[in-house]
């Protein structure tokens, strides 16, 4: 089956590091993704990751796979208040239709 | 360039009534997808469609209907709205997949969502 999940709450200090997780069980997702929601707005994809890859990093953002524990994982470098948000993970399973699997979205509170 | 649209915003309404939200994209994708919001379950899929003229059912297609006769909007309509459909609406677009393509035929771009309250 096809479940994907999140833990539904992080807090962090301005400054520390970030670590939200994701546990998906689909083996044959193709690509996974994070998205960002900020109140009251749409979803914005923050990154992405191939299924062949076990790490990617683009500024801030470090995204860790591990394949075999279906785990994936968003390290938020430095965290700002501005990165306060619900952060969706997301698997695309499907080759001919690009249906897209999400969780159930954690909210990431930033204080002073 | 407004890229994906929404219409309306923000509707209450009463049990047994109908309506309509309409999504509109200006960037030429082919997939369009309508998802619902709810507190502690994501976003789940109602329906969709992969091209002009042609719908498919999502996760939760239960009363609900939806067109695809133009390319840029997609139709989401509730015949008989229910309070178990007060919700936050998503509509979001993918361009073609190009077999063996680059990630970019994979990305979907949300519009901004349609708050429906049904009383």
């Amino acid at each position: 089956g096809e479940d994907v999940e999140q833990s539904l709450f992080l807090s962090v200090r301005e400054g520390d590091s970030s670590v939200i997780n994701c546990t998906y069980t689909d083996s044959s997702s193709t690509y996974l993704y994070w998205y960002k929601q900020e109140p009251g707005a749409g979803l914005q994809l923050l990154t992405y990751i191939f299924s062949n890859m076990d790490m990617k990093q683009d500024q801030r953002l470090t995204v860790l796979l591990n394949k075999k524990d279906k785990h994936l994982s968003l390290r938020i470098a430095d965290t700002q208040t501005g990165d306060s948000a619900i952060y969706f993970c997301a698997e695309s399973i499907k080759l001919n239709t690009d249906k897209l699997i999400f969780g159930t979205g954690t909210r990431l509170q930033v204080f002073p | 360039n407004a890229g994906v649209t929404q219409t309306p915003k923000f509707r209450v309404l009463k049990t047994g009534q109908s309506m309509t939200l309409l999504c509109a994209q200006d960037m030429n994708h082919e997939y369009m997808y309508w998802y619902r919001q709810d507190p502690g379950m994501g976003l789940r899929l109602i329906h969709y469609s992969v091209g002009e003229g042609t719908t498919a059912k999502g996760e939760v297609p239960d009363g609900y209907n939806v067109s695809r006769l133009k390319k840029q909007n997609f139709l989401l309509g509730l015949e008989s709205a229910a309070p178990s459909q007060t919700s936050v609406y998503f509509c979001a677009t993918t361009p073609l997949r190009i077999a063996g393509g680059t990630l970019g035929t994979d990305t979907q771009y949300f519009g901004p969502g349609t708050r429906l309250t049904v009383l």
